[in-house]
């Protein structure tokens, strides 16, 4: 059984880039969450996406950031025109029932 | 939004020693989850805990719920090296799955 699935692990972007992050959720699942962690805090939840749906994007940001779950393929987390603040480590997860299963991670550095 | 809390933010035992670590919220929940993230890792589920439950064990773990003052504890029994990593509560204040999390306790255990 593979779990939660995402790449790159990490990535280096300068600032104005854009950086796209990818989840594979564990296979069964169609719900994806996506959480950011700051250094030294806890996760933050940012957007739930169902294949091809928009579930809850209550707590990403206005500007520069987007997500989709298309009917094929991964969830992608996409942040245009990086800043340093942008800097983080990006998790994805699915569930079953209560318990949401966590990807490893995509630590993004902008430069 | 509610969020956990954690407190102690961090923890040095002997092995063999307990860890207890507790996490207080905000507003009505439907469930807490305890995780574990190990440096540089992603988070592990360790345990949950639903609003209609008191206690709940999982092997060397177990999880006190007080909804009257809105808290939660987290022990680690036994600890061993390995237990070393941080330790987050999350709450889920409408079963939907999206998960509010505290900052973290650090846990080291000393062998």
């Amino acid at each position: 059984n593979a779990g939660v699935m995402q790449n790159p692990r990490h990535l280096v972007r300068r600032r104005g880039q854009e950086a796209r992050l990818r989840c594979s959720p564990m296979k069964g699942h169609s719900h994806v969450y996506w959480y950011r962690q700051l250094p030294e805090e806890g996760l933050k939840f940012m957007v739930y996406l169902q294949k091809e749906n928009i579930i809850d994007e209550s707590g990403m940001p206005k500007e520069r950031f987007s997500a989709e779950f298309p009917k094929e393929g991964p969830s992608i987390l996409r942040i245009q025109q990086v800043v340093r603040g942008d800097s983080a480590a990006y998790f994805c997860a699915s569930h079953r029932t209560d318990t949401q299963y966590f990807g490893p991670g995509t630590r993004l550095t902008v430069l | 939004s509610q969020q956990g809390e954690e407190d102690p933010q961090a923890l040095s035992i002997q092995e063999g020693e307990n860890a207890t670590m507790n996490c207080s919220y905000k507003t009505s929940i439907n469930n807490l989850q305890w995780y574990r993230q190990n440096s540089g890792r992603g988070l592990v589920h360790l345990i949950l805990i639903r609003s209609n439950e008191r206690e709940k064990h999982s092997g060397r773990l177990r999880v006190t719920l007080d909804t009257s003052k809105k808290s939660s504890s987290l022990l680690i029994t036994a600890s061993r090296a390995a237990d070393t990593a941080s330790y987050f509560c999350a709450t889920d204040a409408y079963g939907n799955n999206r998960l509010a999390f505290g900052k973290g306790n650090q846990v080291v255990v000393i062998p």
